[in-house]
């Protein structure tokens, strides 16, 4: 059973640009979660979604920021017009469920690490 | 808000020395908690977790235990290996936060030979 799948690992934008990055969640797994982790911090999450649906995204920065997870294909964090302190380690996570009073592991994927020039 | 602090790091060890990582947490209810091992270029593993208050976690000859009174939940490994150096990170996932987790900021374990 394939892992979490991240691509690109490793993506430069220069200032002004579009990122686009990409997370297959494991087989069977219909929650995916992003985390942004900065130089020298820990993860801070950012967004939580189910097929087709924004479940949490309380962690995204009001402006620039988007995620979507599509019926068919891949999840999408897309980050318009970047800025030097986007630059970081974007990592994705996906588990089979979410919520309740269980906690469901969260499988996560190697992540992409985005400098912005 | 839920929160999780770590001890300070980078942590050197010889080879076969025991570990400890302290980790305290702030949440409201009974979080479930989590340490996560991320090695060079890779992404986050789960190494155990604890979901009530005094278990006790286990995995790989590393351990840590629930402790609501404290509000702790430290990792100790009694010999640790030179294959154990990477980031440990501690987690919680907490009653009224939904499903996402909450990170303490990682301490770097480096054993030496």
């Amino acid at each position: 059973n394939a892992g979490v799948m991240q691509n690109p690992r490793h993506l430069v934008r220069r200032r002004g640009q579009e990122a686009r990055l990409r997370c297959s969640p494991m087989k069977g797994h219909s929650h995916v979660y992003w985390y942004r982790q900065l130089p020298e911090e820990g993860l801070k999450f950012m967004v939580y979604l189910q097929k087709e649906n924004i479940i949490d995204e309380s962690g995204m920065p009001k402006e620039r920021f988007s995620a979507e997870f599509p019926k068919e294909g891949p999840s999408i964090l897309r980050i318009q017009q970047v800025v030097r302190g986007d630059s970081a380690a974007y990592f994705c996570a996906s588990s089979p469920r979410g919520g309740g009073a269980v906690s469901y592991e969260q499988y996560f994927g190697p992540g992409t690490r985005l400098t912005v020039t | 808000g839920d929160s999780v602090t770590q001890m300070e790091g980078p942590v050197t060890l010889s080879e076969e020395a025991f570990l400890t990582i302290n980790c305290t947490y702030t949440a409201t209810g009974y979080p479930s908690l989590f340490w996560y091992v991320q090695y060079p270029g890779e992404g986050l593993q789960l190494l155990l977790k604890a979901t009530k208050a005094d278990d006790k976690g286990s995995n790989k000859g590393f351990e840590a235990t629930y402790r609501k009174e404290t509000t702790s939940f430290h990792l100790e490994k009694g010999s640790v290996q030179v294959s154990d150096s990477a980031v440990y990170f501690c987690a919680l996932r907490g009653t009224g936060s939904g499903s996402r987790l909450t990170f303490g900021e990682g301490t770097q374990l480096t054993v030496n030979p």
